[in-house]
């Protein structure tokens, strides 16, 4: 069964700055994707990026980017420029690409923005 | 646009009694998923179906069934309600297409108590 651990349980960062969220994962699999969920207190499960693991190349929205290392099973978050609205709770998730697209997630970071 | 809709927002139960949850998603969407969210311990699956008349378990199942007799819709009953099952439950559908990288689109969840 396919695992997703987020070592960071909170981060913080000043306005303007970059912080980068960590997540690993452990799976047999070659194929599947990585996805990145923003959850501010309002509840609501964001789509902040998505990765298909065939891609080499790194996801970017905006501000947000990811590292995607393949062989050492590991996606990141980037945040750039960081924004008071950013502060939430940010969940790393797995998804095969076979069955019924189940959806692994860690346990969260939370992220703090200061002015 | 709608999306995905979870009523109730908030519900507080006495141990023993029951409840249905429900979710009615406006995409027409195939698959739709039931997690809960406890603590430290991100979302974790219940139950999800892959079609109007099929359910399926997921994780953690026990204590609770579910029912899709329309496609919009996706029912989550508690029969006998338990303090363990205090939670927030999140209901989620997405494009059942094979080897898609659609996302789950999540409604905004439903806080239960039990006490």
């Amino acid at each position: 069964a396919q695992t997703v651990t987020q070592s960071q349980p909170e981060m913080s960062v000043q306005e303007a700055e970059t912080v980068t969220l960590s997540c690993t994962y452990d799976t047999s699999e070659s194929d599947y994707y990585l996805f990145w969920y923003k959850q501010p207190p309002s509840r609501q499960m964001i789509l902040v990026i998505r990765q298909e693991a065939y891609k080499q190349q790194n996801a970017t929205e905006n501000r947000f980017s990811v590292n995607f290392q393949k062989a050492a099973k590991s996606f990141s978050l980037k945040i750039s420029d960081s924004q008071l609205g950013d502060a939430a709770m940010y969940f790393c998730a797995y998804r095969s690409i076979t069955g019924f697209q189940k959806l692994v997630f860690g346990t969260g970071t939370r992220l703090l923005v200061s002015p | 646009n709608a999306g995905v809709t979870q009523t109730p927002k908030f519900r507080v139960l006495k141990t023993g009694q029951s409840m249905t949850l429900l979710c009615a998603q406006d995409m027409n969407h195939e698959y739709m998923y039931w997690y809960r969210q406890d603590p430290g311990m991100g979302l974790r699956l219940i139950h999800y179906s892959v079609g109007e008349g099929t359910t399926a378990k997921g994780e953690v199942p026990d204590g609770y069934n579910v029912s899709r007799l329309k496609k919009q819709n996706f029912l989550l009953g508690l029969e006998s309600a338990a303090p363990s099952q205090t939670s927030v439950y999140f209901c989620a559908s997405s494009y059942g297409g094979a080897g898609g990288n659609q996302p789950q689109h999540f409604g905004d969840g439903t806080r239960l108590s039990i006490l």
